[in-house]
């Protein structure tokens, strides 16, 4: 079995500072990791993923996440955010073998102020 | 990337009837679907896994006869909430993985609100 821990439901923060989100995750076996944004009333959007080889990941839009093996971690951050980046964020992960079901984060609203 | 519509996005119903949720990929075809159902301020429990040509398999508490999962195409699944009740509101969700080989990525639709009075 795995599971998914976001330690922080919310995260306020001002325009143009930089933020992390962080996501913990346990599992027995190879994982995949994925972050997701959902804005309001809307599905779910793919940011960026982790499947194998270099542990930092990048996303179009300025995001970046690094697979931590030794921490469990699979921390999102990005340098300076916009207005446009608040949403919602679900830290997910699935299991490399069979590579199905994914099992999500409580997820962590980014609310960023003006 | 590939494209998962769902319909309607927004339904309303009257206690008692029953709502058809579908679930179509739009570009690729997906022997498997999924269907979550968020709450909330929460995050997204799946209910059950749809698999074309059988039936499908449904999470611990998730009653079948109550949420009917139909999935009769490679591209098209389809959620019917029978017998809606105000506690069955929620916003679901489905999910398909392209058939074609992007197996480690799964596309969501954009879900669907439904509010039952």
């Amino acid at each position: 079995a795995q599971s998914v821990t976001q330690l922080d439901s919310q995260v306020p923060v001002f325009e143009e500072a930089p933020v992390e989100l962080r996501c913990n995750y346990s599992s027995s076996v190879s994982v995949y990791l994925f972050w997701y944004v959902q804005y309001p009333n809307q599905g779910l959007q793919l940011l960026l993923k982790y499947l194998s080889g270099s542990t930092l990941v990048e996303s179009i839009n300025g995001f970046e996440a690094e697979f931590n093996k030794s921490q469990t971690s699979f921390h999102l951050r990005k340098p300076s955010v916009h207005i446009s980046d608040t949403a919602e964020y679900f830290c997910a992960v699935s299991h490399s073998g069979s590579a199905r079901q994914l099992t999500f984060g409580s997820g962590t609203q980014l609310t960023v102020l003006p | 990337g590939a494209v998962v519509s769902q319909h309607p996005s927004r339904v309303i119903c009257k206690s008692g009837t029953s709502v058809k949720i579908e679930c179509r990929s739009l570009d690729f075809q997906a022997t498997t679907m999924f269907w979550y159902r968020q709450f909330p301020k929460q995050s997204l429990m799946l209910m059950a896994t749809s698999n074309e040509g059988s039936k499908a398999t449904y999470e611990q508490g998730v009653e079948k006869d109550k949420f009917l999962i139909n999935h009769a195409s490679l591209t098209l699944s389809t959620l019917t909430v029978t017998s809606a009740h105000p506690e069955d509101s929620s916003f679901y969700i489905c999910s398909a993985r392209d058939r074609g080989g992007r197996t480690t990525e799964a596309f969501f639709g954009q879900g669907t609100r439904l509010t039952v009075v």
